[in-house]
């Protein structure tokens, strides 16, 4: 079965700072692989997505995230936070040609500080 | 465009009643997924309709249950209520076909079930 990992619950980054947030996955193959933001009382949004190639793949709001097969993961970065990305993040894995069947992580949390 | 609309965005509920909360899906798109967002536990598949199927189900019981219309919108259904069921319930649509990443999120509807 698929599964999702965010180890951290809540970040809290100053803004203008470099931010990680970390995400692990177990598949037996390489499944699709997803970053998805939510603002406070509003829907998700898709940040960016993986399917195959380039490993490092770049999003909207500058945003990127880097898939590295050897550990199952899916990073997102961002080189400098602005006070707007304050939201939940969430990583999301689905199976390749099996329909929108999204497994989601439990989310991260991100708070910035001026 | 409109985006995902589901309605009603906030409702309470008491155990043992059931509930119907509705999706119109982005025009043109043709899947629809319910997913249950609750604290700690991120978001959980409910289940995927595609051209009125049910392409994918989530391992929920079958109190769960949902449709799809030809018009591409659809609704899900919670019999006997139970505390635990209280979540927002969001609902993403997708062109359909494979898995794109594009899913668009509505803002959800809250149940309260007291």
């Amino acid at each position: 079965a698929q599964s999702v990992t965010q180890p951290d619950i809540h970040i809290t980054v100053s803004e203008g700072a470099s931010l990680e947030l970390r995400c692990n996955y177990s598949y037996g193959a390489t499944p699709y692989l997803f970053w998805y933001v939510q603002s406070p009382g509003q829907g998700l949004q898709l940040l960016l997505k993986y399917f195959s190639g380039d490993t490092l793949v770049q999003g909207i709001k500058g945003f990127e995230a880097e898939f590295k097969r050897s550990q199952s993961s899916f990073n997102l970065r961002k080189p400098s936070v602005h006070w707007s990305d304050a939201a939940e993040y969430f990583c999301a894995v689905a199976a390749p040609n099996t329909g929108n069947q999204f497994y989601f992580g439990t989310g991260t949390s991100l708070t910035v500080i001026p | 465009k409109a985006g995902v609309t589901q309605t009603p965005r906030y409702l309470i509920k008491t155990r043992g009643q059931q509930v119907t909360l509705s999706c119109s899906p982005i025009s043109g798109h043709r899947s629809v997924s319910w997913y249950q967002q609750t604290p700690g536990q991120g978001l959980q598949f409910l289940f995927e309709y595609f051209s009125e199927t049910q392409r994918n189900k989530g391992n929920f019981p079958g109190r769960f249950s949902g449709r799809q219309f030809s018009n591409s919108r659809s609704e899900m259904n919670v019999s006997t209520l139970e505390l635990g069921d209280s979540a927002l319930y969001l609902c993403a649509s997708s062109l359909g076909g494979v898995v794109t990443g594009e899913l668009f999120f509505g803002e959800g509807s809250r149940l309260t079930v007291l």
